[in-house]
Order: structure tokens, then C-alpha cells, then sequence
């Protein structure tokens, strides 16, 4: 498809498990983003992608949350040991960057993590 | 990046015009403003974006004063599906940069 897509849109697990979601970007888009988003809350941001930059990981809450890059593609968060408070929507962003980057973000519709 | 601040919630009845400002003291001299809009179950989308004066298009307005310290997103005569959640956001596009939501003004229209 021609917009950001994330999988899976729904994820239930266990305490203490580890969960990988994943993030397509656009065709192009240089950027890459991961925010959280508890319930009712606004935007936390994670973890932002540029190119291949390091990746600005200053947003991550915890050296359990991780995330990879491959290229200018996919992008996956892993989250190890989940604990409750980790329940929340994890949104996936991409944009142009760099020199051609017109600040607009275009997201994906999110992965729902339950942590029971 | 300069810091956000905006009201945490607005109230407004169908076919009034809603004003959502949002302060950025401390904004760049190459920084934009960025406004989204964020529905229930889904990830915020682009609405509009200015650098100074007046910006419009066919969802909103957007005026920033002179000294650029603040903005006010202009969404006329609103319907109920305007319901959303406002996210204001500033940052420079000359380069990449991570951008930082605030917590965003949660609009809720009336019938």
C-alpha cells in the first residue's frame, strides 16, 4: 500500500514476554519514527530514524525497549520483559528527511499492546 | 525544540468556529509550525502548516503574529466529526529532527 503500515494491529501477551512490532514506511521516506501512546494520553516520543544516521534513541523509557532499522525500510521495536505498564498503542511515523523534508509525518494506524 | 503549550481541552457546538492557540516562546528563527489532528483508534494526521502570517487551506486556518511566539488553528464552522485530539508542533524542515507531541488540546464538539 502507499501509506505506513504496521503489524500486528493487535497484540496480547504475557508479563515477562518479548514482543516485536514491526513498521513499513512509505517507499522513499528517509525518516522513520516510533512514539507511544498511552491510553488517553498524547504522543510519547521512542526512537527516530534518519538515513543511516545513528538513530536518536534518547526518547526509549528503558534498555528494554529497542529498535532496528534495515536501510531506509522496515523498522521493528522490540520490547523485552514486558510489564503492564508497557500496555499502550505504538505508532509507527515516516517522513521525507533530510534536505527534501517538509515536516510532515505521515503515520500508520498503530499496534495495541496488552501486557496482562 | 521549542516547547508547546495549549489548552488541555476545548468545548464547542456544531457550526461554531473553534480557535485552538498554542504558545511557543522559546521557537528558532528556522522553526515551522505544525498542526495534526488525531481521531479515536487512529494515528494523528497533517492539517496544516506555517511559518508566519496567515496560512489557509481547506480544513483550517492558521495565523501566526508577528513575534511568532504563539499560533491559533482556525477550524470554521466545525461538525461533529471535527472531534479530535489538536497537536501543535514546532521544528526547523531545513533539516531532519525528531519532533516532540505535547499532550494536544482535546476538542469536543456539541450537537
Amino acid at each position: 500500500g502507499a501509506g505506513v503500515s504496521q503489524s500486528p494491529s493487535n497484540k496480547v501477551t504475557e508479563k515477562g514476554k518479548d514482543v516485536e512490532l514491526r513498521c513499513d514506511p512509505i517507499s522513499g521516506h528517509t525518516a522513520l519514527y516510533w512514539y507511544r501512546q498511552r491510553l488517553g494520553q498524547g504522543l510519547e516520543f521512542l526512537i527516530y530514524f534518519q538515513g543511516n544516521s545513528a538513530p536518536d534513541k534518547s526518547g526509549l523509557p528503558s534498555d528494554r525497549f529497542s529498535a532496528e532499522r534495515t536501510g531506509e525500510s522496515v523498522s521493528t521495536l522490540t520490547i523485552q520483559r514486558t510489564q503492564q505498564e508497557d500496555s499502550a498503542v505504538y505508532l509507527c511515523a515516516s517522513s521525507l528527511g533530510g534536505r527534501s523534508n517538509t515536516g510532515e509525518l505521515f503515520f500508520g494506524e498503530g499496534s495495541r499492546l496488552t501486557v496482562l | 525544540l521549542a516547547k508547546t503549550t495549549q489548552p488541555i481541552s476545548m468545548d464547542s457546538y456544531e457550526g461554531q468556529e473553534v480557535n485552538i492557540t498554542c504558545s511557543h516562546n522559546n521557537i528558532a528563527t528556522n522553526d515551522y509550525i505544525t498542526w495534526y489532528q488525531q481521531f479515536p483508534s487512529q494515528g494523528p494526521r497533517f492539517i496544516i502548516q506555517g511559518y508566519k502570517t496567515k496560512v489557509t487551506n481547506e480544513v483550517a486556518s492558521l495565523f501566526i503574529p508577528a513575534d511568532r511566539k504563539s499560533s491559533t488553528l482556525s477550524l470554521p464552522r466545525v461538525s461533529l466529526s471535527d472531534t479530535a485530539v489538536y497537536y501543535c508542533l514546532v521544528g526547523p524542515m531545513d533539516s531532519s529532527y525528531k519532533l516532540i507531541f505535547g499532550s494536544g488540546t482535546r476538542l469536543l464538539v456539541r450537537p
